[in-house]
């Protein structure tokens, strides 16, 4: 089944203590992104990558960090986390990046709190 | 730089009436325009899009948006909203220009009551 996975489903963390989410997609896209959701604010784009290695910033790049080593993984990085990063967060991909014309698979979300 | 609007936040219906979600963007540019809607505790998934062509799109589930140039709208209808409609929606915008990103309004809470 085509799918974008994001694991921790849930996670509970305190400040300052480092963390990883994975993000993993099994339909050979070229584009990925990452998003978190806030309530009134929509999603707003953290960071996206247009193909291995290439990565770029996205509207809130603070406080994040990715990575694409892979095609198929794009995990978000919070080296130190702060509970303004408490948040909906989701991973989504793309065949391409280019105008962004094609459809946008999300991933189920990851619901991040930071004490 | 583009931004969306969708006009109100929560949308009440009940079941089997029709149903309007509004959406504005601006943009300097030639733009891509889409719905995505979110049902409880689930990613977002593609309604529809408008990238070229006929103003009139029909997408998923009955739902069809028009896209307005002089009025920088687009739209989101359903003639007869079910229970099962109960999410949110949001529209996205992304330009020509090969800005890579979609740009999110707000949401809209659809709720239906019976």
């Amino acid at each position: 089944e085509a799918q974008v996975t994001q694991n921790p489903r849930y996670l509970i963390t305190v400040t300052g203590k480092k963390l990883t989410v994975t993000c993993s997609q099994n339909m050979n896209h070229e584009y990925m992104s990452w998003y978190r959701q806030d309530p009134g604010l929509g999603l707003r784009q953290i960071y996206y990558s247009m193909n291995v290695e290439v990565t770029d910033k996205g509207d809130v790049p603070e406080g994040y960090k990715v990575s694409r080593k892979e095609k198929r993984n794009f995990p978000l990085i919070l080296e130190s986390p702060s509970p303004n990063q408490t948040s909906l967060y989701f991973c989504a991909s793309s065949l391409w990046g280019r105008g962004l014309t094609d459809t946008q698979y999300f991933g189920p979300g990851t619901r991040l709190t930071v004490l | 730089a583009q931004s969306v609007t969708q006009l109100d936040s929560q949308v009440p219906v009940f079941e089997e009436a029709p149903v309007e979600l509004r959406c504005n963007y601006s943009s300097s540019v030639s733009v891509y325009l889409f719905w995505y809607v979110q049902y409880p505790n689930q990613g977002l998934q593609l309604l529809l899009k408008y990238l070229s062509g006929s103003t009139l799109v029909k997408g998923i589930n009955g739902f069809e948006a028009e896209f307005n140039k002089s009025q920088t709208s687009f739209h989101l209808r359903k003639p007869s909203v079910h229970i099962s409609d109960t999410a949110e929606y949001f529209c996205a915008v992304s330009d020509s220009e090969g800005a890579q990103k979609l740009v999110f309004g707000q949401g809209t809470r659809l709720t239906i009551n019976p």
